[in-house]
């Protein structure tokens, strides 16, 4: 079975920390990951994507991938208030044509 | 720059009516589309996909129906709604150079009566 785990929170972190979110998933040959940012009743936003093991950063957001382990997480640092939001892992799993399968979003609420 | 439109923005419907949503794509050709849905605290339910003209795949059956009659429109139907239909409908495209990378548009919340 396709799955993609994500802690629904709500995950709290002040202003200027680092906040870790982490994604479990089901199946060990997948091979491309995804994180979504989703603010309160708007549309998901593509924030990256990572397809090799270690650390992919750009901005402010650092992807991190374990094959082995089957996780992938996603690091803000300084966190700021207009980071709070949901945040989407996606994988795509082997077999499936190219589609996304996501989890059930963390909610991360950043403290001024 | 690529765009894509979704609307209406909102709709209320009685259970039993019909549903016409519509979704279109600027600024690319031969897209792959989706229609998701989000039901209120949950993830999204990939629900139909299109990979061109008149090509739909889907992936949980139920009420709904999915036409692709122009190549960068995608339109969203059923012939009675059911309460359980209710939700956020969005609709994704990717670029032919990137079919991995999905892009949403700025949804539809449906709320069924």
């Amino acid at each position: 079975q396709k799955e993609v785990e994500q802690n629904s929170g709500p995950l709290s972190v002040p202003e200027g920390a680092i906040a870790s979110l982490n994604c479990t998933y089901s199946d060990r040959g997948s091979q491309s990951f995804f994180w979504y940012r989703q603010y309160s009743g708007k549309s998901p936003e593509l924030i990256m994507f990572i397809y090799s093991n270690g650390d992919k950063e750009d901005g402010r957001f650092t992807a991190q991938l374990n094959k082995a382990s089957q996780y992938v997480s996603l690091l803000i640092r300084d966190s700021q208030p207009s980071d709070s939001a949901t945040y989407l892992c996606a994988v795509i799993f082997p077999g499936s044509a190219r589609q996304l399968t996501f989890g059930s979003g963390t909610q991360l609420t950043v403290l001024p | 720059s690529q765009t894509i439109h979704q609307w209406p923005a909102t709709l209320v419907q009685p259970v039993g009516s019909p549903l016409s949503l519509e979704c279109t794509v600027e600024g690319t050709s031969n897209p792959n589309l989706y229609w998701y849905r989000q039901a209120a605290g949950r993830g999204l339910q990939l629900l139909f996909y299109s990979v061109g003209i008149g090509q739909i795949s889907s992936e949980v059956p139920q009420n709904l129906s999915a036409s692709r009659p122009q190549d960068r429109q995608f339109i969203l139907s059923s012939k009675k709604l059911l309460l359980s239909d209710s939700g956020f409908y969005l609709c994704a495209w990717t670029p032919t150079d990137r079919l991995e990378t999905q892009y949403f548009g700025p949804g539809t919340r449906l709320l069924v009566l």
